[in-house]
């Protein structure tokens, strides 16, 4: 059981936007920065979105994210066939003084 | 180029000793901190343990008191001792840096079997 609570799995059609939810608690998402990471099908995970809201060079601005809380939200917008992978949250968790991750949402591009 | 290229995986029995090693290069090592995240097969992501840029050291709870990570900033060289070695411990394990904006760089991950 993760710390950080995902869906497990969302789809969509390209040119849809979806958004793919995080929650934690006051130790974790409530007080730390939230990171996204994506990793395709059989490669490492790469950092998609940092410090809440922003993007790495070279991450399409069809990617967004958001932070209320305890929760944080991804936002994929114009979806296309390439996003299709597994996203994780993470964020630094106070109480167990270490990374925390949420247990991945697998998008799916119908 | 920045790469981070890990090393030392392989199969082990249990309650075996096994040392992951990760080759940094292209960025300023020192300044970074680092950390191992592993995911077994068909598994999400797990968070085993970090070294900060100070040198100080934090561990999950499933591996504290079993593995050691340490790192030699003069060879960008990053490792992690483990021993007793569980069926559990199984996974790809990732090396990667962060400052201040997340896990950066990552490697492509060195597989640990766990089997007898």
């Amino acid at each position: 059981q993760s710390v950080l609570t995902q869906a497990p799995s969302t789809s969509g059609t390209p040119g849809q936007r979806v958004t793919i939810s995080c929650s934690g608690n006051s130790s974790n998402v409530g007080r730390h920065n939230v990171d996204w990471y994506q990793q395709l099908s059989g490669t490492a995970p790469k950092l998609l979105m940092h410090g809440n809201n922003e993007r790495p060079s070279g991450v399409p601005d069809r990617f967004s994210a958001s932070k209320s809380g305890t929760s944080a939200s991804l936002a994929i917008s114009g979806l296309q066939s390439e996003d299709e992978a597994d996203y994780y949250c993470a964020a630094w968790d106070d109480n167990l003084n270490g990374l925390v991750f949420g247990g991945g949402t697998k998008l799916t591009v119908l | 180029d920045v790469q981070l290229v890990e090393s030392g995986g392989g199969l082990v029995q249990p309650g075996g000793s096994l040392r992951l090693s990760c080759a940094a290069s292209g960025f300023n090592f020192n300044t970074y901190d680092l950390y191992w995240v592993r995911q077994a097969a068909g598994k999400g992501l797990e968070w085993v343990s970090t070294i900060d840029a100070g040198g100080a050291t934090y561990y999950s709870n499933s591996v504290k008191g079993r593995f050691t990570i340490s790192r030699e900033n003069a060879k960008s060289s990053l490792s992690l001792q483990m021993s007793t070695l569980r069926a559990g411990d199984t996974a790809m394990y990732y090396c990667a840096s962060a400052q201040t904006k997340g896990l950066e760089y990552w490697g492509q991950g060195a597989l640990v079997i766990v089997s007898s």
